[in-house]
C-alpha cells in the first residue's frame, strides 16, 4: 500500500525559475520529512515538520505541513544546478499504527544551467 | 556525514544463491534499518532494529531474514535470491525511534539476480 504520492515525479526547469513539488496522502501523519537524494548515494534528510500548518525555510526552500497533516509541499525559488536530485517525503506514525517512516514515490528535479 | 559503510556495493548473482549484505555504523545509534528502492516505489522498509538481538518486520519482508548481534553491524540475507529482489538496499540509523526521528542512509547497494 503506497500511502503517500509526490507529483510531478519529474521536473525540468531552468536556472532562476521557481518550482513546487507535492506529496499527498489519505492518511493522517503526525510527521512528515524531507529528502533529498542524488545519484549513487543515500537520502539526505532536509527538514522535519510536525505541527499543521507549519512553514519551515531553508535557503531557498520552504516546506510546508497542510493543516490536517495529510499533505505537505516543497518550494524551490531561484533553483540553481545544485538543487538538482531526487526529493523524497516520508511520513510518520501515520493512522496505520506504524512507527516507522512511509517514504513517497519521490519527485526528480533537473535544474538546467 | 554519519559513518555507514554497505557492503559490497554492486553484486551480481544467480537466482536461488543466498545473498548476504551487511551494514557497519560507528555511530552507536540503537537503530537500524533496511530498506529497498525501486522504481515507482520509492524506498520500503524490509526490517528493523530496536537493539542488539532485537528486530521486526516491515513492510516488505517476505524472502528476507535479519541479523544484529552487534551494535554496529546490521545484516540482510536473501536466503535463496529472486529476480523480484534486484534492487538498490539501503541501510539507515537512528539514535531514537519516533516518527520524527531524522534517519542517516548509507550509500547503498546495488543487487542485480539473473
Amino acid at each position: 500500500t503506497q500511502l503517500l504520492e509526490q507529483s510531478p515525479q519529474f521536473l525540468s526547469i531552468q536556472e532562476g525559475e521557481n518550482l513546487t513539488v507535492y506529496c499527498n496522502s489519505s492518511s493522517v501523519f503526525s510527521s512528515l520529512q524531507w529528502y533529498r537524494q542524488e545519484p549513487g548515494e543515500g537520502p539526505v534528510l532536509l527538514v522535519t515538520v510536525v505541527t499543521g500548518g507549519e512553514v519551515k525555510k531553508l535557503k531557498r526552500l520552504t516546506f510546508q505541513f497542510g493543516d490536517a497533516r495529510k499533505d505537505s509541499s516543497l518550494h524551490i525559488t531561484a533553483a540553481q544546478p545544485g538543487d538538482t536530485g531526487l526529493y523524497l517525503c516520508a511520513g510518520g506514525g501515520s493512522q496505520t499504527g506504524a512507527n516507522n517512516l512511509f517514504f513517497g514515490t519521490g519527485t526528480r528535479l533537473t535544474v538546467i544551467p | 556525514d554519519a559513518g555507514i559503510t554497505q557492503s559490497p556495493r554492486h553484486k551480481v548473482t544467480e537466482t536461488g544463491t543466498p545473498v548476504t549484505l551487511r551494514c557497519h555504523q560507528t555511530e552507536n545509534h540503537r537503530y537500524m534499518y533496511w530498506y529497498r528502492q525501486d522504481p515507482g516505489h520509492g524506498l520500503r522498509l524490509i526490517h528493523y532494529s530496536y537493539g542488539v538481538k532485537d528486530t521486526d518486520k516491515g513492510e516488505v519482508s517476505d524472502g528476507y531474514s535479519v541479523s544484529r548481534s552487534k551494535t554496529e553491524d546490521f545484516l540482510l540475507t536473501l536466503e535463496s535470491a529472486t529476480s523480484s529482489q534486484t534492487s538498490v538496499y539501503f541501510c539507515a540509523i537512528s539514535d531514537a525511534m519516533g516518527s520524527n526521528q531524522p534517519q542517516h542512509f548509507g550509500d547503498g547497494t546495488r543487487l542485480s539476480i539473473l
